[in-house]
């Protein structure tokens, strides 16, 4: 059974950069069946895509975010990363990983998130 | 790119239907069978409930049905439980790799 882990600082001060990774367990993150993703939930506000790597090194972001957002991945270590630069608190939110099947372009298994502030 | 639009709250009665719609446009909704929904109960992680349009995961209820006209995609969950108390989000491919999510709907069980 495939599971995600999200890991990284709660507290990023503003204009720094925010960086998180994401463990997959159970599963290879080299199956060529999945995109690697990373969604984000402001406080009581609704979700929004980040981006999302394949095994490869082939990224794909937000428009709203590109110019801030680097998605990277390790196969060695099962692990993929987000770095997100210049941040403000209009970033603090709850980051989510999740995988998301290329066969029927969905997000179906997820993280259990990680808060984070910035401040 | 902008959210798709989904009504803030739904309610029912236990054993009644709720609908949930999720309006966008032809670059994203209308434009894609890609649509899929999310139940996100509080402090948790969110759930696929619906995928491609009408398709459920395996272990989803068969109580919960997804369908899709013109821009505006549609959640009925029929014979609602307690359990389905949560808020529920759509999601859409929006061509070019790119993803787009609902608002959100906060569905009550009276």
């Amino acid at each position: 059974q495939v599971q995600l882990q999200e890991s990284g600082p709660g507290l990023v001060k503003p204009s720094q950069t925010l960086s998180l990774t994401c463990t997959v367990s159970g599963g290879s993150i080299s199956s060529g069946s999945y995109y690697w993703s990373w969604i984000r939930q402001q406080p009581g506000k609704g979700l929004e895509w980040i981006g999302y790597i394949y095994y490869s090194g082939s990224t794909y972001y937000n428009p709203s975010l590109k110019t801030r957002v680097t998605i990277s991945v390790d196969t060695s270590k099962n692990q993929f990363s987000l770095k997100l630069s210049s941040v403000t608190a209009a970033d603090t939110a709850v980051y989510y990983c999740a995988r998301e099947a290329t066969a029927n372009i969905a997000f179906d298994i997820w993280g259990q998130g990680t808060m984070v502030t910035v401040s | 790119q902008s959210a798709l639009t989904q009504p803030p709250s739904a309610s029912g009665s236990p054993g009644q239907s709720v609908t949930i719609s999720c309006t966008g446009t032809s670059s994203d909704v209308g434009g894609y069978n890609y649509v899929s929904w999310y139940q996100q109960h509080p402090g948790k992680a969110p759930k696929l409930m619906i995928y491609e349009v009408s398709k459920r995961p395996s272990g989803v209820p068969d109580r919960f049905a997804g369908s899709k006209s013109g821009n505006t995609a549609s959640l009925t969950v029929s014979g609602l439980q307690a359990e389905d108390e949560a808020d529920y989000y759509c999601s859409s491919y929006a061509g070019s790799n790119n993803f787009v999510f609902g608002t959100g709907t906060k569905v009550t069980v009276l």
